[in-house]
């Protein structure tokens, strides 16, 4: 079985401060990985996938993540965030090639940007 | 990019009384849907993958008797929660899975619906 563990329920920054929102999983097998956001009363927004390649991964709006197999980590960063990043982020998990496309959230974590 | 619409946004629902929510896939064609439940300010959990045409899969501790799942064509599911007591309500959220068409992928992204706050007096 896979789970996901995010270890911060809360991350208060101040604008254009660096962040990092991190995430490890456990599986048996071989697994694509993914960041969602989710703005308050909204559904699912996908940020950015590991899927194979690349360990380094980068979204459209700054920012990237670094799958990390030996530490099983899949950790989120900005080097600068923005008011408008204001949300919740969940790591979350799926087998890899084959397996089934059940997706495995983590707890979620609640990045606040303060001015 | 895919969008999957959720109807309705918002319920409000007498204690004893059943409630129907519909997820569409706009411009797709989704075989397999997924419902999720989460609690406030808490992670999503899957209830079950709902596949066109036959029985949906439930997740373990899901009671199926309750949660009714009809996925009857292409692109729309619908989940019925049978005899909503106040604690069903929560934010159910659905998503498709959108295949390339004429193609095998080992990946299949999931578009999210933008989820339906059930509230059970």
């Amino acid at each position: 079985a896979q789970s996901v563990t995010q270890l911060d329920s809360q991350v208060p920054v101040f604008e254009e401060a660096p962040v990092e929102l991190r995430c490890n999983y456990s599986s048996s097998v071989s697994v694509y990985l993914f960041w969602y956001v989710q703005y308050p009363n909204q559904g699912l927004q996908l940020l950015l996938k590991y899927l194979s390649g690349s360990t380094l991964v980068e979204s459209i709006n700054g920012f990237e993540a670094e799958f990390n197999k030996s530490q099983t980590s899949f950790h989120l960063r900005k080097p600068s965030v923005h008011i408008s990043d204001t949300a919740e982020y969940f790591c979350a998990v799926s087998e890899g090639v084959g397996g089934a496309q059940k997706l495995v959230f983590g707890q979620g974590t609640r990045l606040t940007i303060n001015p | 990019g895919a969008v999957v619409s959720q109807h309705p946004s918002r319920v409000i629902c007498k204690s004893g009384t059943s409630v129907k929510i519909e997820c569409r896939s706009l411009d797709f064609q989704a075989t397999t849907m997924f419902w999720y439940r989460q609690f406030p300010k808490q992670s999503l959990m899957l209830m079950a993958t709902s596949n066109e045409g036959s029985k949906a899969t439930y997740e373990q501790g899901v009671e199926k008797d309750k949660f009714l799942i009809n996925h009857a064509s292409l692109t729309l599911s619908t989940l019925t929660v049978t005899s909503a007591h106040p604690e069903d309500s929560s934010f159910y959220i659905c998503s498709a899975l959108w295949r390339a068409s004429g193609r095998v992928l080992s990946y299949n992204e999931q578009f999210f619906g933008p989820g339906t706050r059930l509230t059970v007096l």
